[in-house]
């Protein structure tokens, strides 16, 4: 079935610092690639999404990258601030949408 | 502007019993998927609706039913509870493929 792995489980950053987390799929068909960020008792929130006719895409400090032909795709924040400090999610399906496991991302002082 | 509205927000239910989760979708979004969230772990994909029609399932048993009504609104099922289905149940809501927005979910206790 399909599957979505998602590196690393956990990740700690110096404030300032670039954190990337990498995300793998196993559907050649998927077609949509969103991120989500989820803090703790809320909901998930969208925060980029990537297309397969597209490579790169970037808002402000976040961007996102798709190689369809490895079927891997990454997130990179730059310039982490605290509020960074969530759990992060990707996922990847066309109508319907698997995510991975989550990174949980910590922004250290 | 209302988002995406789900009820119960919280919900404690003996094993055995039945349980009904609904959700309303954003206004003009046709399309419907519930997810699964255990504490730790990524949302589990259940079911995705489009236009009334069922179209995908996830891994679950068939305990779990769906459906959706003319309104794009929705219903979760779930029969003959176990303690395993204990979890955050998340429904969201898009115009067609992709761009999913997230309600704030059922919080689902079986005891």
């Amino acid at each position: 079935g399909e599957n979505v792995e998602q590196h690393p489980s956990t990740l700690s950053v110096q404030e300032g610092d670039s954190a990337v987390i990498k995300c793998t799929y196993s559907d050649s068909a998927s077609n949509y690639f969103p991120w989500y960020k989820q803090e703790l008792g809320k909901r998930p929130q969208l925060i980029i999404d990537i297309r397969s006719n597209v490579g790169e895409k970037k808002d402000q400090r976040i961007a996102v990258t798709l190689n369809k032909t490895a079927k891997h795709f990454s997130l990179h924040i730059t310039e982490t601030q605290p509020e960074d400090s969530a759990v992060y999610f990707c996922a990847a399906g066309d109508d319907k949408i698997i995510f991975g496991k989550g990174t949980r991302l910590h922004i250290l002082p | 502007d209302a988002g995406v509205t789900q009820s119960p927000t919280h919900l404690i239910k003996t094993r055995g019993q039945h349980v009904t989760l609904r959700c309303s979708p954003i206004s003009g979004h046709k399309s419907v998927s519930w997810y699964q969230q255990v504490l730790g772990q990524g949302p589990q994909f259940i079911f995705q609706y489009y236009e009334k029609e069922e179209r995908g399932r996830g891994n679950f048993p068939d305990r779990f039913s769906a459906r959706q009504f003319p309104n794009y609104s929705s219903e979760l099922n779930v029969n003959a509870l176990l303690l395993g289905d204990s979890a955050l149940y998340l429904c969201a809501s898009s115009p067609g493929t992709g761009g999913y927005t997230f309600g704030s979910g059922t919080r689902l206790t079986v005891v």
